[in-house]
């Protein structure tokens, strides 16, 4: 069965730097699909960036940027130039690339410290 | 336009009784999720509907029972709520030929039972 660890329940950022959230994955599939969510306290899910796994560059959305390690099976989070705005929790999530399970992490809860 | 919608957004009820929670989708997708979130934030899956049928049932009490009339609509029904049943559920769709895309979640429904 496929799982998703994030190992860090929690997280804190000083506003303006950067910090990597960490999310690993447990897969025999060579071809399926990552994403990172972010709920705000509003609770509305937010997808902040998507990665297919049979590309190997980096997806990048604006200050968010992921390190995707295929051989390692981690999918870790980069947020530069933090803003108190992305205070959050933040969910790691797996889908294959057939059926319709998505498979979440237990989530990240990040401060940003102003 | 509002891609997945819940209704109501919060529930108070007492235990025993017996509540539903309304989700409609108008993102044309096939399939159709509830998730429930815990006071740890933890989001679990409880069932998914792909065209109408009911592909995921993870272990949930019988006392729920989810109802697709279309497509477009998953509607959760709870019977004899309990203490525990107290969370928030978290509606969301997706389209299963197109796994690159992400879920669309709902606003969530904030469930208290006293």
């Amino acid at each position: 069965a496929q799982t998703v660890t994030q190992s860090q329940p929690e997280m804190s950022v000083q506003e303006a730097e950067t910090v990597t959230l960490s999310c690993t994955y447990d897969t025999s599939e060579s071809d399926y699909y990552l994403f990172w969510y972010k709920q705000p306290p509003s609770r509305q899910m937010i997808l902040v960036i998507r990665q297919e796994a049979y590309k190997q560059q980096n997806a990048t959305e604006n200050r968010f940027s992921v390190n995707f390690q295929k051989a390692a099976k981690s999918f870790s989070l980069k947020i530069s130039d933090s803003q108190l705005g992305d205070a959050a929790m933040y969910f790691c999530a797996y889908r294959k690339n057939t059926g319709n399970q998505f498979y979440f992490g237990t989530g990240t809860s990040l401060t940003v410290i102003p | 336009d509002t891609a997945v919608s819940q209704t109501p957004k919060y529930l108070v009820t007492q235990m025993g009784n017996d509540k539903s929670i309304k989700c409609e989708q108008n993102l044309g997708h096939d399939t159709m999720y509830w998730y429930k979130q815990d006071s740890k934030k933890f989001l679990k899956i409880m069932f998914s509907y792909n065209n109408k049928e009911l592909i995921i049932n993870e272990t949930v009490p019988n006392r729920f029972s989810p109802k697709s009339p279309d497509k477009a609509h998953l509607n959760l029904h709870i019977n004899s709520l309990e203490l525990g049943d107290s969370a928030v559920y978290f509606c969301a769709s997706s389209q299963e030929l197109h796994p690159q895309e992400t879920q669309y979640f709902g606003p969530g429904t904030r469930l208290l039972v006293l």
